[in-house]
């Protein structure tokens, strides 16, 4: 069972225009969000990460945004560009892990952003 | 700085062999983690390493094992293979402390069983 959900499995948006990953979580437990991308034959980046105590972070073109009362999570490129083209991974870090680093991550979401 | 380095890149084995893949963290990062990636489940958390024991497992089988070295390099096992261990397999590192949640994952080994 997904405690994680990219329910979207592909994105295609055109250059310059606003991308809009979205995120859904099931278990109210998890602290920390992160946002991963991952190019092919490579592992993932971290891009950006939220704090369950806050609702908004913003790195750049880069801005999560946290709605706890629906479990959901999104993250908005804005302007979208043609590096951005990559999967996207939702990550979610239980409460009470410490130093753990268990991250329990959605599906992903392959996202195109075309010329 | 170097990143994260796992080896091999590739690797093909027959079912019920047993397979060693290798992570060297970042220097100065102590806990070393590995995760499972299929297209059909995602990335699966397999087992975190920190000085030399391992903090938390996944829901793996005993099949899959690890261990990590006092120079914070890391192995995993996965013994008498199947045809669905086949995947990708990602290590990633991050430094000690709460508060940083980032891991750097190194590019994967990427196993087929055949």
């Amino acid at each position: 069972d997904q405690q994680v959900k990219q329910n979207s499995p592909s994105l295609s948006v055109q250059e310059g225009r606003i991308s809009i990953l979205n995120c859904d979580y099931t278990n109210s437990m998890f602290d920390y969000f992160l946002w991963y991308k991952k190019y092919p034959a490579e592992g993932p980046t971290f891009l950006i990460s939220i704090s369950s105590i806050k609702d908004k972070n913003e790195d750049g073109r880069f801005t999560v945004f946290l709605n706890k009362s629906a479990k959901h999570l999104s993250l908005h490129i804005v302007p979208s560009q043609p590096g951005d083209s990559a999967v996207y991974f939702c990550a979610a870090r239980p409460f009470n892990a410490g130093n753990n680093r268990k991250l329990i991550w959605g599906l992903g979401t392959s996202l195109a952003v075309n010329p | 700085k170097a990143g994260v380095t796992q080896t091999p890149r590739y690797l093909i084995k027959t079912r019920g062999q047993q397979v060693t893949l290798s992570c060297s963290p970042i220097s100065g990062h102590r806990s070393v983690s590995w995760y499972q990636q299929t297209p059909g489940q995602g990335l699966q958390f397999l087992f975190e390493y920190f000085s030399e024991t391992q903090r938390n497992k996944g829901n793996f089988p005993g099949r899959f094992s690890g261990r990590q070295f006092s120079n914070s390099r890391s192995e995993m096992n996965v013994s008498t293979l199947e045809l669905g261990d086949s995947a990708l397999y990602l290590c990633a590192s991050s430094p000690a402390g709460t508060a940083n949640t980032e891991a750097f994952f190194g590019q994967g080994t990427r196993l087929t069983v055949v």
